[in-house]
């Protein structure tokens, strides 16, 4: 299942509210994770069943879709969330992820 | 605290082997499935293997199987990978990541993850 996700690079300010879109080439239900990457660092869960939030994530990450639609939306940007962000599809066999959505600063 | 401590990465040549390892604590660790996800430098994530609990029904990528076998050890609190036949398209660091579900049984979901370990193939 090949998972595309648009756009690839984002500039956005703090305060601004914003999606990434995630799309899957199949039916893949309702699995699907969203995750947050820091340069240097290890990919972190924010979002797990489509639009399950992780513990501990703060509130302004929200998911949503099922199906072959998806999107990540988070409210009001803080510093903290210029990074960059990765579907995963779980649904089957092979496990693969999307290309990556990077987070600028404007 | 949940902690997964990836090592074993290192420079190898084409065709050589390496076995990475990853000492997990914090949890009950044959209660979990666990994986490796690789990130070639400035790419994206590629999920590579994946065990169950028990550490029975492996899984593999297309990419890496035949080539790549993981393991691990609940004794030890312990999971491998041995990487053969390393190709200079392997080159990547190497994540450990703890399945998010209870049961042991493998779901791709990961809810922790490692801080990495660099493998680099290349002559």
């Amino acid at each position: 299942i090949q998972m595309t996700q648009s756009p690839s690079t984002l500039s956005a300010s703090v305060g601004d509210r914003l999606t990434i879109t995630c799309r899957a080439s199949q039916s893949v239900s309702g699995w699907l994770a969203w995750y947050q990457q820091t340069p240097g660092k290890a990919p972190k869960l924010l979002i797990y069943k489509a639009s399950s939030l992780e513990s501990g994530v703060p509130s302004r990450f929200s998911g949503s879709g099922s199906g072959t639609e998806f999107t990540l939306t988070i409210s009001s940007l803080q510093p903290d969330d210029f990074a960059t962000y990765y579907c995963q599809q779980y649904h089957s066999y092979p496990y693969t992820f999307g290309q990556g959505t990077k987070l600028e600063i404007k | 605290e949940v902690q997964l401590l990836g090592s074993g990465g290192d420079l190898v040549q084409p065709g050589g082997s390496l076995r990475l390892s990853c000492a997990a604590s914090g949890f009950t660790f044959s209660s979990y499935a666990m994986s490796w996800v690789r990130q070639a430098p400035g790419k994206g994530l590629e999920w590579v293997s994946g065990i169950s609990g028990s550490g029975g029904s492996p899984y593999y990528a297309d990419s890496v199987k035949g080539r790549f076998t993981i393991s691990r050890d609940n004794s030890q609190n312990t999971l491998y990978l041995q990487m053969n036949s390393l190709r200079a398209d392997d080159t990547a660091v190497y994540y450990c990541a703890k399945d998010a579900e209870t049961s042991g049984s493998f779901w791709a979901l990961f809810d922790y993850w490692g801080q990495g370990t660099l493998v680099t193939v290349s002559s």
